[in-house]
């Protein structure tokens, strides 16, 4: 069965300051894909970075890096240069071979201080 | 482009009555999933649609159904309401190109149907 495990229930971070938000895995699929999603208070799900199983190079995009290690089935985000419109909830997801079917972790709560 | 769009976004019901809940996706995107988002429960998926197909099911009641339109918009029915079904409706929608969202990373949600049963 697949799973998504993330630790960290909160976080705290100083603004400008770089944060790793942790995310391991579980899965048998051959290939599969990693997700990483920003929930604020308002609901909406904001994807922020994509990184695929085969894909050599960690993915990043702006602020935002996804530590990937094959071989211990992690996938952290790093968000760089923290803004105070970081604080949301955070989610890792995966989909596998299912295509359409992510399976999320429980979340991770980021608070930014000024 | 516009995205992936979600109807109403706030609802109110009463235990036993059904409700109706609508997703637009993006411009192009075949692919459409349900998830409920609940505090105790977390995020779970309910079902996925491809051209007019249910392809994945999650682990929920027959209570809950769904169907996707020729345009791809996608509606999903709770039928005798429970207490229990108060939660945040998500939708995504995805382009299918060769394994789809697997290979392209291209999986966008809506704003969610925030759901209450009273």
């Amino acid at each position: 069965a697949q799973k998504i495990t993330q630790t960290q229930p909160g976080m705290f971070v100083q603004e400008k300051e770089a944060v790793t938000l942790d995310c391991t895995y579980d899965t048998s699929d051959p290939s599969y894909g990693l997700f990483w999603y920003k929930q604020p208070s308002s609901g909406e799900m904001i994807f922020l970075i994509y990184q695929g199983s085969y894909d050599q190079q960690n993915a990043t995009e702006g602020r935002y890096s996804l530590n990937f290690q094959k071989a211990r089935k992690s996938a952290n985000l790093v968000i760089s240069a923290s803004q105070l419109g970081d604080s949301a909830m955070y989610f890792c997801a995966m989909m596998g071979n299912q295509g359409g079917k992510l399976i999320f972790g429980q979340g991770t709560e980021l608070s930014v201080k000024p | 482009k516009a995205g992936v769009t979600q109807t109403p976004r706030y609802l109110i019901k009463t235990r036993g009555q059904q409700v109706t809940l609508s997703c637009s996706p993006i411009s192009g995107h075949r692919s459409v999933s349900w998830y409920q988002q609940t505090p105790g429960q977390g995020l779970q998926f309910l079902f996925e649609y491809f051209s007019e197909t249910q392809r994945n099911k999650g682990n929920f009641p027959g209570r809950f159904s769904g169907r996707q339109f020729s345009n791809s918009r996608s509606e999903m029915n709770v039928s005798t309401l429970e207490l229990g079904d108060s939660a945040l409706y998500l939708c995504a929608s995805s382009l299918e190109v060769g394994g789809g969202a697997l290979n392209t990373g291209e999986l966008f949600f809506g704003e969610g149907s925030r759901l209450t049963v009273l």
